[in-house]
């Protein structure tokens, strides 16, 4: 358990729902992340949020758009998704950027 | 532009042998270099975090080193057990920015 959370674990959507996958973290942290893991390749860094404002877009397709109400609270909001956005979404925190990363155990996506 | 790369993709080893898995990067202006380890379908657990001022850090049977100058890490785990068996995922930041290698994927056997 590192404090941060993610829901939903799992989500099967069509292409042309729209959903939102929510991240929580309960450490205090003042920075928020959402990478893509998809299968054999790295893992993408999407969008940074510091204090609550967006500090990295990281030439993410508009599809994905990310809301960040409080510094505890960050979600993915998706729209038209396409079947290669099928990955993991993981979420995570840090104090700074200075310090560790604390990652959340991520929602598996797969778009039909 | 920042390339990360882990060496090797995968490894497998008897128990109770030392073993070291390397991370390579291109530029050396980095604030930090972590190391985490992630089980399959799990998200990641950090393991060490080091400093660009610091040259190693340990924690239990696990030594990270670094060093800036020709950007290289390796991860020393010792004795390693079967409940060692994940991939290995190595990070650098930039300013808000981790930049992550592929991963070597580790199988201990018993």
């Amino acid at each position: 358990e590192t404090g941060v959370t993610q829901t939903p674990r799992h989500l099967v959507m069509g292409m042309t729902n729209k959903k939102s996958l929510k991240c929580e973290q309960h450490l205090g942290h003042n920075a928020m992340y959402w990478y893509k893991q998809s299968a054999k390749k790295p893992l993408e860094l999407m969008f940074v949020y510091n204090f609550k404002e967006q500090t990295e877009n990281n030439s993410v397709p508009s599809r994905f758009s990310p809301e960040c109400p409080n510094s505890s609270h960050l979600f993915l909001h998706l729209h038209t998704l396409q079947p290669e956005d099928s990955a993991l979404y993981l979420c995570a925190s840090s104090q700074d950027r200075q310090e560790t990363q604390y990652f959340g155990p991520g929602t598996r996506l797969l778009v039909l | 532009k920042q390339e990360v790369t882990q060496i090797p993709a995968a490894l497998s080893v008897p128990e109770g042998e030392n073993l070291v898995l390397n991370c390579s990067f291109t530029d050396s202006a980095i604030y930090n270099l972590q190391w985490f380890r992630q089980d399959p379908g799990k998200g990641l657990t950090s393991l060490l975090l080091i400093q660009s001022s610091q040259r190693e850090q340990t924690s239990g049977r696990l030594n990270a080193s670094l060093d800036k100058s020709s950007g290289r890490s390796t991860l020393y785990i010792a004795a390693s057990q079967p409940g060692d068996s994940a991939t290995y995922l190595c990070a650098v930041s930039g300013t808000y920015k981790y930049i992550f290698g592929t991963g070597t994927r580790l199988k201990v056997l018993a």
